[in-house]
């Protein structure tokens, strides 16, 4: 059974760091390319980031450029999310999601729960 | 980016009754649409991708049609469990990007 866990979430003052991190379990980790989604709460999905099997494709969303770095360790089948500059208008759940395929080009095939994070001084 | 358009913002049906969602992309994705559905404190599941393939264990009231830059889910008859909110999602060019979503809602 595929399983993604996220972790690392809580409240945090605009301009500090977080770091989420999603253990993954239930498939081979290093095939698949994977992906964190986030949403506001009340408000709609919003793709942040994405990275392929290899790491040599990573993407990111015009909102999280320059602040948001994605990595993934296939060893310890874990993907992160380095989020650094925070405003407060990136509170939301965050979602980790796999993708059906190894580049990153595709759609989300499982979920994790999703873990909130709140920006707020 | 492509920009994803999904009407109405909500549609109110009866159980029973057939419920037919739009999507609109900005410019042609061709096929490449997946929908999901989302119930309230839970994270999205897949319904359709290819534009119109159900996902493993999705009911076959639900089905997926369109190409280019319009597309639709039909759920045949609505079942209790389908009132939720429904997203379009296109993966064919980063930023991937997501329609604003159509709650359906009881009647």
């Amino acid at each position: 059974e595929v399983q993604l866990v996220e972790s690392g979430g809580g409240l945090v003052q605009p301009g500090r760091s977080l770091r989420l991190s999603c253990a993954a379990s239930g498939f081979s980790f290093d095939d698949y390319a994977m992906h964190w989604v986030r949403q506001a709460p009340g408000k709609g999905l919003e793709w942040v980031s994405g990275i392929s099997w290899n790491s040599n494709n990573i993407g990111y969303a015009d909102s999280v450029k320059g602040r948001f770095t994605i990595s993934r360790d296939n060893a310890k089948n874990s993907l992160y999310l380095q989020m650094n500059s925070l405003r407060p208008e990136d509170t939301a759940f965050y979602y980790c999601a796999k993708d059906r395929k190894y580049t990153g080009n595709d759609f989300f095939d499982y979920w994790g729960q999703g873990i909130l994070v709140t920006v707020s001084s | 980016e492509i920009v994803m358009t999904q009407s109405p913002a909500t549609l109110s049906v009866s159980p029973g009754e057939r419920a037919t969602l739009s999507c609109r992309a900005s410019q042609s994705v061709g096929s490449i649409l997946a929908w999901y559905q989302q119930k309230p404190g839970q994270a999205p599941r897949l319904l359709i991708y290819g534009a119109s393939t159900r996902a493993t264990g999705i009911p076959a009231r639900f089905s997926g049609s369109g190409s280019g830059t319009e597309f639709t889910l039909t759920i045949s008859s609505l079942q209790s469990e389908d009132f939720a909110v429904y997203y379009c999602q296109q993966y064919n060019k980063w930023p991937l990007t997501f329609g604003g979503g159509t709650q359906v809602e009881i009647k």
